[in-house]
């Protein structure tokens, strides 16, 4: 199947920092998403982006879709311990599968 | 309240032994979709459902059967489980209209096969 390669794999940062994160894959996508879990429950949309070049803002968080569609990235701006969490990204191809990234993992310090 | 609902949330079962694991959306979404997790390995689509009697295979379906006959429901069937597939379930589902992008996921089924 397609690799999505999600980088960093983790992240330990001090609360009020701002944090970034990228996708990057090897096949092209018409759709990339971006999604947060916590533990215990199932991932929740934070941002789509459906066209390449879109740059898309969702409170604190900017994501932007690569202008050769094979990659992604994620900022968060001045991080808040409610922040914690791993971070996905997703790529939806042509024929409606979704291929997902494999998780950046959020900690943020007080 | 808009919610998937899967069932169980915890299942351990031995190998071979049939199981099903419901999934239920009350959004009347046409797009339903089963996902595995696994460390470092993120999400993996096992299978998927555009609408009622169309199914297709995700990136990993070996092991799985689906079916969709309601709109509402998307069952994962199991018919001999192994112990490669204790894993960590998602269903999602989300509507065509809005390209079936903006999936809702349900709270998750751990399963253990011993």
């Amino acid at each position: 199947g397609q690799q999505l390669n999600q980088s960093p794999q983790s992240m330990f940062i001090q609360e009020g920092e701002d944090v970034s994160m990228n996708c990057t894959s090897s096949s092209i996508f018409n759709t990339w998403l971006w999604y947060k879990q916590e533990p215990g429950e199932g991932p929740v949309l934070l941002i789509a982006l459906y066209k390449a070049g879109e740059l898309t803002s969702n409170g604190r968080l900017t994501a932007q879709f690569g202008i050769t569609r094979k990659d992604s990235f994620l900022n968060i701006s001045a991080s808040i311990p409610s922040d914690v969490g791993i971070y996905f990204c997703a790529g939806l191809n042509t024929g409606n599968q979704f291929y997902f990234g494999t998780g950046t993992s959020l900690t943020v310090i007080p | 309240e808009a919610q998937v609902t899967q069932n169980p949330r915890y299942l351990i079962t031995v190998t071979g032994k049939k199981l099903t694991v419901t999934c239920s959306q009350n959004m009347n979404h046409e797009y339903m979709s089963w996902y595995r997790q696994d460390p470092g390995l993120g999400l993996r689509q096992i299978y998927y459902s555009m609408n009622v009697e169309v199914t297709d295979k995700g990136d990993v379906p070996e092991g799985y059967k689906v079916s969709r006959k309601e709109k509402r429901n998307f069952p994962l069937i199991l018919e001999s489980p192994s112990p490669n597939q204790t894993s960590l379930y998602f269903c999602a589902s989300s509507s065509r209209d809005r390209g079936a992008h903006e999936q809702y996921f349900g709270p998750g089924t751990r399963l253990t096969v011993t």
